[in-house]
């Protein structure tokens, strides 16, 4: 049972232009939510949360968008770079809780 | 990965043998969490411990597998008689648990456990 679910394996966008990276959650009980970038080899690096008394958190290029209502949350990444290629994670939990995540979403930014 | 530490980096092992796999929590955390990740799948929460204490092994496959965090030193996983269905990324994170805050967890740069 995938609590939490994204359902592009992979998104390709060209440098500049807006990457928009999704996710679908079915435990009405996570309350916390996380996205995580990865690159091959190594761990991954938090990038940016949002509680869910939150809609929207914004840090920089990257804001974060939660619909409680739809059990969705989306990464929005403005201007996309190249740097940016990498495989995204999605992470939820409940309060102090561990972290459970999506299978990934890598994605590519072309030059 | 901001500052937690795992060693070794690559662990081989063969059927039979012992694995053990270090972590070192950020200065400051005393929350240590264990994953796995298994090729092209995400990483799946394994135990969750505090100093001295397991609080969550939910994960944990029931033999074979254990973890501790003691007083002094670092968090170990221990897996005894590993199998090749071992192999896997194994990642270790911490936290603060400040309350009133969410729960941000960081992760070090994972133990790639390879059985032959």
């Amino acid at each position: 049972d995938q609590q939490v679910k994204q359902n592009s394996p992979s998104l390709s966008v060209q440098e500049g232009r807006i990457s928009i990276l999704n996710c679908d959650y079915t435990n009405s009980m996570f309350d916390y939510f996380l996205w995580y970038k990865k690159y091959p080899a190594e761990g991954p690096t938090f990038l940016i949360s949002i509680s869910s008394i939150k809609d929207k958190n914004e840090d920089g290029r990257f804001t974060v968008f939660l619909n409680k209502s739809a059990k969705h949350l989306s990464l929005h990444i403005v201007p996309s770079q190249p740097g940016d290629s990498a495989v995204y994670f999605c992470a939820a939990s409940e309060v102090s809780e561990k972290l459970v995540f999506g299978k990934g979403t890598k994605l590519t930014v072309n030059p | 990965n901001a500052g937690v530490m795992q060693n070794p980096r690559h662990l081989v092992r063969r059927r039979g043998q012992e694995a053990r796999l270090r972590c070192s929590p950020m200065k400051g955390h005393s929350h240590v969490y264990w994953y796995r990740q298994l090729p092209e799948e995400g990483l799946k929460f394994m135990v969750y411990l505090q100093k001295e204490n397991i609080i969550d092994e939910s994960g944990m496959p029931k033999e074979r597998f254990s973890a501790e965090f003691p007083k002094e030193g670092p968090s170990i996983l221990r897996i005894q008689q590993v199998v090749r269905g071992d192999s896997a990324a194994y990642f270790c994170a911490s936290s603060s648990r400040l309350a009133g805050s969410g729960d941000t967890q960081y992760f070090g740069p994972g133990t790639r456990l390879t059985v032959l």
